[in-house]
């Protein structure tokens, strides 16, 4: 049972445009989200995160918008560089409990076309 | 700060055999997760440790072991190695409080023939 789920494998986006990464969950005690960037081989680099009691942070190019009632986030880059080419997971967290365990979607590898 | 460290960066063994894998948090962080990436089951949790301690576990059977020292450095065990344990092993570092970004090393990858 996938509790976070990124639905799209891929995404291709030209240089310039915006990126919209999407991400949707089940569990309605995860209450704190990331976005982590990954190249093959490397380990996850941290992104940006939200908590559950704001609905959009932002932190230069990158934003981050969550819509509890739908169990929904997503990430917009703007504007996409070739650089931003890497595959994104969502995680999740919850408040007690395994509260410092991530739960990981599976992936979106976004590629920016020059 | 320096980040995460992890080694060995590359590993192969062969079944039957064990490993040992090392994590070195950032300096303060006293709390260290390891996850393990697949192709095919993705990105999953393995333990927490905090304090020397083992806090939180996922669902892996008992070959898989860790533990942590007074530094908060951490070892990470695999016993009876199965072909499916080929993976890249990730360990991530963070203060251990509720909300804490984790941050993660380059990972170890191990190949198990």
């Amino acid at each position: 049972d996938q509790q976070v789920k990124q639905n799209s494998p891929s995404l291709s986006v030209q240089e310039g445009r915006i990126s919209i990464l999407n991400c949707d969950y089940t569990n309605s005690m995860f209450d704190y989200f990331l976005w982590y960037k990954k190249y093959p081989a490397e380990g996850p680099t941290f992104l940006i995160s939200i908590s559950s009691i704001k609905d959009k942070n932002e932190d230069g190019r990158f934003t981050v918008f969550l819509n509890k009632s739908a169990k929904h986030l997503s990430l917009h880059i703007v504007p996409s560089q070739p650089g931003d080419s890497a595959v994104y997971f969502c995680a999740a967290s919850g408040t007690s409990g395994s509260a410092r365990q991530l739960t990981f979607g599976s992936g979106t590898q976004l590629t920016v076309l020059p | 700060k320096a980040g995460v460290t992890q080694t060995p960066r590359y590993l192969i063994k062969t079944r039957g055999q064990q490993v040992t894998l090392s994590c070195s948090p950032i300096s303060g962080h006293r709390s260290v997760s390891w996850y393990q990436q697949t192709p095919g089951q993705g990105l999953q949790f393995l333990f927490e440790y905090f304090s020397e301690t083992q806090r939180n576990k996922g669902n892996f059977p008992g070959r898989f072991s860790g533990r942590q020292f007074s530094n908060s450095r951490s070892e990470m065990n695999v016993s009876t190695l199965e072909l499916g344990d080929s993976a890249l092993y990730l360990c991530a570092s963070s203060l251990g409080q509720v909300g804490d970004t984790q941050y993660f090393g380059p990972g170890t990858r191990l190949t198990v023939l």
